[in-house]
């Protein structure tokens, strides 16, 4: 069964420096979301994308944040300027289009640690 | 936005006991509540799902009833079994467009052999 894969498992960086975080969705589908899961804590909405342009944003979804699927199979998720708040786990996630099943699949995770 | 409130944060059962799981939510809008459960390192993964046009869906040991009205729906899980330990979420969204899920805290269920 195809899964939504993300790169790295987890990354260290230090406050100030600039993470790009990587998934690949599941070759069909044509939603992509990013959540993030601070540890002990629910996951949280960051953005969503279709068509090549964000659909939606939460708040936590700052200018220090930006997407973008620069290829036909890619969707990443840059950090600009990492704070330490910004330690948690992201997760990747897609979905079919419309008329097709609502599932969202998640990928397993990118753990980020900012020092 | 929508908000999800979840109870209780931990259940710890008996194996071969019941456990319930409970949410509400606040915007009436949303029309599709899912329920993933997350092992400790692990990715979420959808266990079921629900529409607003039914009230209960069930899917073997595991069932989901929904209250539009009082806007709370709940997880059944019955003859629970020690895999069945892990976070449970719960989510809300509207089916429209990208339909963004908004979780629930979790809640941690623990299964006693």
């Amino acid at each position: 069964e195809p899964e939504v894969t993300q790169t790295p498992s987890h990354q260290v960086t230090q406050m100030g420096q600039e993470v790009i975080l990587r998934c690949v969705p599941i070759s069909n589908h044509l939603y992509f979301y990013w959540y993030r899961q601070i540890l002990g804590q629910k996951v949280e909405f960051l953005v969503s994308f279709y068509n090549n342009e964000i659909s939606e944003k939460s708040e936590i979804f700052d200018d220090q944040f930006s997407v973008e699927r620069p290829d036909g199979s890619n969707f990443t998720l840059k950090i600009r300027s990492t704070k330490l708040e910004d330690s948690a786990m992201y997760f990747c996630a897609s979905k079919p289009g419309r008329g097709k099943p609502d599932t969202q699949y998640f990928g397993p995770g990118t753990r980020l640690t900012v020092l | 936005g929508e908000n999800v409130e979840q109870h209780p944060s931990t259940l710890s059962v008996q194996e071969g006991d019941s456990a319930v799981i409970k949410c509400t939510y606040s915007d009436s809008a949303s029309n599709y509540f899912p329920w993933y459960k997350q092992e400790l390192g692990k990715r979420p993964q959808l266990i079921i799902d629900i529409r607003s046009n039914v009230g209960e869906k069930k899917d073997q040991r595991i069932a989901v009833t929904l209250n539009k009205t009082a806007k709370h729906f709940s997880l059944h899980i019955t003859e629970t079994q020690p895999e069945d330990s892990a976070v449970y979420f719960c989510a809300a969204s509207i089916l429209w467009g990208a339909n963004n899920l908004f979780f629930g805290t979790g809640t941690r269920l623990t299964v006693i052999p």
